[in-house]
């Protein structure tokens, strides 16, 4: 099956300051990759998807890359904000299947 | 939380007793999927219907667990009897026609005593 990895576990930034997040997946065939944020108490809220069509998607100031050859793809925060402070997931997709990364923990310090 | 509507938002139970977790998803999305998020283990596919029929069962945990979704606008989870290895969060989950983009329901969180 699908194995993702995702790095840091952690990630405590200056606000203002870029927060990046990196995920490999093993599975060649995985053609879809959203990440989620979660909020205390919340469910995961999807904030930005890629298909492996595309190498690279912007919205606003969040930003999602994605090496089909190399088999990995990064989340990019620029300009952090407190409200950014959340556990961020990304996950691979094979059809409905979605294997999840462990979650990072994002924290903006003011 | 994309218009999905989970119940109860807490429940706390008492070892062997049945528990049953409730999902109404808006109209218009053809697949339901309920999901476990856990420390240890993280976010865990349970089971995924599909236009009400139930189609990956594989990864719910034991026969204690069962689900279903009688129509398109309820689904429900049930643990019988529920153990205190059971504490968890629960999500619904749903999808258009695709399957693949998931938007999660707020969750109820489990506590088996």
């Amino acid at each position: 099956g699908e194995n993702v990895e995702q790095h840091p576990s952690t990630l405590s930034v200056q606000e203002g300051d870029s927060a990046v997040i990196k995920c490999t997946y093993s599975d060649s065939a995985s053609n879809y990759f959203p990440w989620y944020k979660q909020e205390l108490g919340k469910g995961p809220q999807l904030i930005i998807d890629i298909r492996s069509n595309v190498g690279e998607k912007k919205d606003q100031r969040i930003a999602v890359t994605l090496n089909k050859t190399a088999k990995h793809f990064s989340l990019h925060i620029t300009e952090t904000q407190p409200e950014d402070s959340a556990v961020y997931f990304c996950a691979a997709v094979n059809d409905y299947k979605l294997s999840f990364g462990a979650g990072t923990t994002v924290t903006v310090r003011a | 939380d994309a218009g999905v509507i989970q119940s109860p938002r807490h429940e706390v139970t008492e070892m062997g007793q049945e528990v049953t977790l409730r999902c109404k998803p808006i109209s218009g999305h053809n697949s339901l999927f309920w999901y476990r998020q856990t420390m240890m283990r993280g976010l865990e596919l349970l089971i995924y219907f599909n236009n009400n029929v139930p189609i990956d069962d594989s990864g719910m945990p034991e026969d204690r667990f069962s689900a279903k979704m009688p129509n398109a606008s309820f689904s429900t989870l049930k643990i019988q009897p529920s153990e205190p290895r059971d504490s968890a969060v629960y999500f619904c989950a749903v999808s258009g026609e695709w399957g693949d983009t998931q938007y999660f329901g707020p969750g109820t969180r489990l506590t088996v005593l």
